[in-house]
């Protein structure tokens, strides 16, 4: 009965490849993030989605990019992976756009590139 | 740009004890939300508490309150009898849009209890 999920939970990769990240949720909600937490615990966000509208935070490399094939779901694909890219991804959703709507948050993905 | 202020990387206090979280905020919006989470060892981030800025009530949710104090933007949390699963990091957000789109975190408060 996990709210919002994602996988895997730990990802090694090397520098260059391209991987992918999933995120499910099971609430109902209309709107799904992606949050970047560095090393330091510092969270910031990447993304959001809502019906199909897709807000980019402008520091974000091209080489991130977001998939969302339906409301429920919304996956991160990361291309050409560099050291810095390393961090834990958190996916998260909130029930109503403009609401101010609190978060609920996968369990993040560890993501370490070598 | 909106700034959130977490003056305090690190905190301890005694179960059953009282703790207060400071955080502070920048902001020209007159309305938007504030909001507490949590990031215990599981690394997991729960929601703790929510506060709407136009609302004068100090939300609380059992052992957690805030003192919101918007003059001086300020948001701080405390947490009364202090239990050992309250063991986290504390992360204040503010949120100028309630749309999440530019939630803000804070830099965290460790918080340990102890026997």
């Amino acid at each position: 009965d996990t709210a919002v999920s994602q996988t895997p939970k730990y990802l090694v990769t090397q520098m260059g490849n391209d991987k992918s990240i999933k995120c499910e949720q099971n609430l109902g909600h209309d709107t799904m993030y992606w949050y970047k937490q560095d090393s330091k615990k510092f969270l910031k966000i990447m993304f959001s989605y809502n019906n199909k509208e897709l807000i980019i935070n402008e520091t974000v490399p091209n080489r991130f990019s977001p998939k969302s094939p339906d409301k429920a779901h919304l996956n991160l694909h990361i291309n050409s992976l560099e050291l810095g890219d390393s961090a834990v991804y958190f996916c998260a959703s909130s029930r109503e756009w403009r609401s101010g709507s609190p978060l609920h948050f996968g369990n993040g993905t560890r993501l370490t590139v070598t | 740009a909106q700034t959130v202020t977490q003056s305090q990387p690190e905190m301890s206090v005694q179960e059953a004890e009282t703790v207060t979280l400071s955080c502070t905020y920048d902001t020209s919006e007159n309305n938007y939300y504030l909001f507490w989470y949590k990031q215990p060892p599981s690394r997991q981030m729960i929601l703790v508490i929510r506060q709407e800025a136009y609302k004068q009530q100090n939300a609380t949710e059992n052992r957690f309150s805030v003192n919101f104090q918007k003059a001086a933007k300020s948001f701080s949390l405390k947490i009364s009898d202090s239990q050992l699963g309250d063991t986290a990091m504390y992360f204040c957000a503010f949120d100028p849009t309630g749309t999440a789109s530019k939630l803000t975190f804070g830099t965290g408060t460790r918080l340990q209890v102890t026997l």
